[in-house]
């Protein structure tokens, strides 16, 4: 069956070091992906976009890497706060197509310590 | 910009009540979403728009009715609410492009008893 998975439910770091969370798919040739941000009680929110010709992007302290061989993609956090406690989820879009509802893995719930 | 709003914020009903909610975006996007998200199932696709006048089925549509008669605004209604879909309800919307991001409202929260 196609698949979109986060590794853990949960991962807990101290201040100051680099949250490393992990997507696989199967099943799905996606030409990009997405990392949402979620905090409790709203939305989700768009972080970054990844295409499948682009082996790394980066904004401010955040990296994400894309492996189509692998069909995974890494998000890092570098130099954590506890400002980035929360849920990140990633997405893809199964079709490659204009207005095709994504697909979202069930995310995982970041915990950073001061 | 408002972006995507969501009516009401919270809701309890008793099983068999109906009920809609309101999504608005004034985003003039193409593209509209409703999911609903449970602990431990993530987001799963309940009904979506790839236009005004058009509604497409998603993932777990079951007990659930969607309207899209402004492009602006997309309903979701219960007909007949049971305790399974309690749950919380986002709305998004998306532009026309491929690869684009998704904006969500802020959710509704809904208890059936």
């Amino acid at each position: 069956s196609q698949k979109i998975e986060q590794n853990s439910e949960a991962l807990n770091i101290q201040e100051g070091k680099t949250a490393t969370l992990t997507c696989n798919y199967t099943n799905y040739s996606p030409a990009y992906l997405q990392w949402y941000r979620q905090d409790p009680g709203r939305g989700p929110v768009f972080l970054l976009l990844i295409r499948e010709n682009e082996k790394e992007k980066r904004k401010e302290r955040l990296k994400v890497t894309f492996d189509t061989t692998l069909k995974q993609s890494l998000f890092h956090i570098t130099a954590s706060q506890p400002a980035d406690s929360a849920t990140y989820l990633c997405a893809l879009d199964p079709f490659n197509q204009a207005g095709t509802a994504l697909i979202f893995g069930k995310g995982t719930t970041l915990s950073v310590s001061s | 910009n408002a972006g995507v709003t969501q009516t009401p914020k919270f809701r309890v009903l008793k099983t068999g009540q109906s009920m809609t909610l309101l999504c608005a975006q004034d985003m003039n996007h193409e593209y509209m979403y409703w999911y609903r998200q449970d602990p431990g199932m993530g987001l799963r696709l309940i009904h979506y728009s790839v236009g005004e006048g058009t509604t497409a089925k998603g993932e777990v549509p079951d007990g659930y009715n969607v309207s899209r008669l402004k492009k602006q605004n997309f309903l979701l209604g219960l007909e007949s609410a049971a305790p399974s879909q309690t749950s919380v309800y986002f709305c998004a919307s998306t532009s026309g492009r491929a690869g684009r991001e998704q904006f969500f409202g802020p959710g509704t929260r809904l208890t059936v008893l």
